[in-house]
C-alpha cells in the first residue's frame, strides 16, 4: 500500500530536549516536505526536499533541521524544542499531488 | 510570496450543493489544489487545476480562473461525511512549495 508514515504519532516532551520525528514514504517520490498546522494559521511549510541531499527552507524553518540522506526518509529534527513548537506536524511526499502522513501531535512543556 | 483567502466557515444541508471559494495573489503559479481534512486527520487530495476551466470528479468539481486569481470547489449531493475542512493550496512556478489557505470548515446538517 502506497503510504507516508510518521513516528511517533504523539509526543510530550520538555523544553530543550532534542527530538526527531521520522518520516518515510514507499512511493519513490523525489519531493518531500514538512508542515506544521496550528489553529487559525493553517498548514505552513517548514522545510522541503526536492531530492536526496537537496533541502530548502519553507515559510517557518526557525528551530528546525532536516536531512535527506536517502530518497524514502526525511526526518525532522528539533535540536532544542520550545513551547511555541507545540503543534500538529505533517510530512508529505509527492510526484503530482501531495500525500500526507498521519500527523505527529507534539507538546513541548 | 503567496496570499490565499477562503471563507472560515460554511454551513449547508444534506443533499444540497455548496460552493467554496478561494482567491489568491501569487508571485508565481503552477497549479491549484483542493484538499479535504477531517478533524485530527491528514489532508487528502480532492482536485487539481492548472488550466482555466472546470474539472469534474464525481460529486466534486473545481474551477479555476488564472486571470482573476480565483477558484472554487463545488460539492453536490452533500452527505454528512462531507463535514470537514477544505483547504485551497497554490503551487509555485518552481514546483518547490505548496502554500495553503487557512481552510474552510464546512458543516453539513440533516
Amino acid at each position: 500500500e502506497a503510504q507516508v508514515t510518521q513516528n511517533p504519532r504523539y509526543l510530550i516532551t520538555v523544553t530543550g530536549k532534542k527530538l526527531t520525528v521520522t518520516c518515510s514514504q514507499n512511493m519513490n517520490h523525489e519531493y518531500m516536505s514538512w508542515y506544521r498546522q496550528d489553529p487559525g494559521l493553517g498548514l505552513r511549510q517548514i522545510y522541503y526536499s526536492m531530492n536526496v541531499e537537496v533541502t530548502d527552507k519553507g515559510d517557518v524553518p526557525e528551530g528546525y533541521k532536516v536531512s535527506r540522506k536517502e530518497k524514502r526518509n526525511f526526518p525532522l529534527i528539533l535540536e532544542s524544542p520550545s513551547p511555541n513548537q507545540t503543534s500538529l506536524y505533517f510530512c508529505a511526499s509527492s510526484l503530482y499531488e501531495q500525500y500526507f502522513g498521519p500527523g505527529t501531535r507534539l507538546t513541548v512543556t | 510570496g503567496q496570499n490565499i483567502d477562503q471563507p472560515t466557515e460554511m454551513t449547508a444541508t444534506e443533499g444540497a450543493i455548496v460552493q467554496i471559494n478561494c482567491t489568491y495573489q501569487t508571485s508565481g503559479f503552477n497549479g491549484l489544489f483542493w484538499y479535504q481534512q477531517h478533524a485530527g486527520e491528514a489532508p487528502t487530495f480532492l482536485s487539481y487545476n492548472v488550466l482555466d476551466g472546470l474539472e469534474e470528479k464525481g460529486r466534486f468539481s473545481s474551477f479555476l480562473s488564472r486571470s482573476k486569481g480565483y477558484s472554487y470547489l463545488l460539492l453536490k449531493e452533500l452527505q454528512m461525511k462531507d463535514s470537514a475542512s477544505y483547504l485551497c493550496a497554490v503551487r509555485d512556478e518552481g514546483y518547490s512549495t505548496l502554500t495553503f489557505g487557512k481552510g474552510t470548515m464546512l458543516l453539513v446538517s440533516p
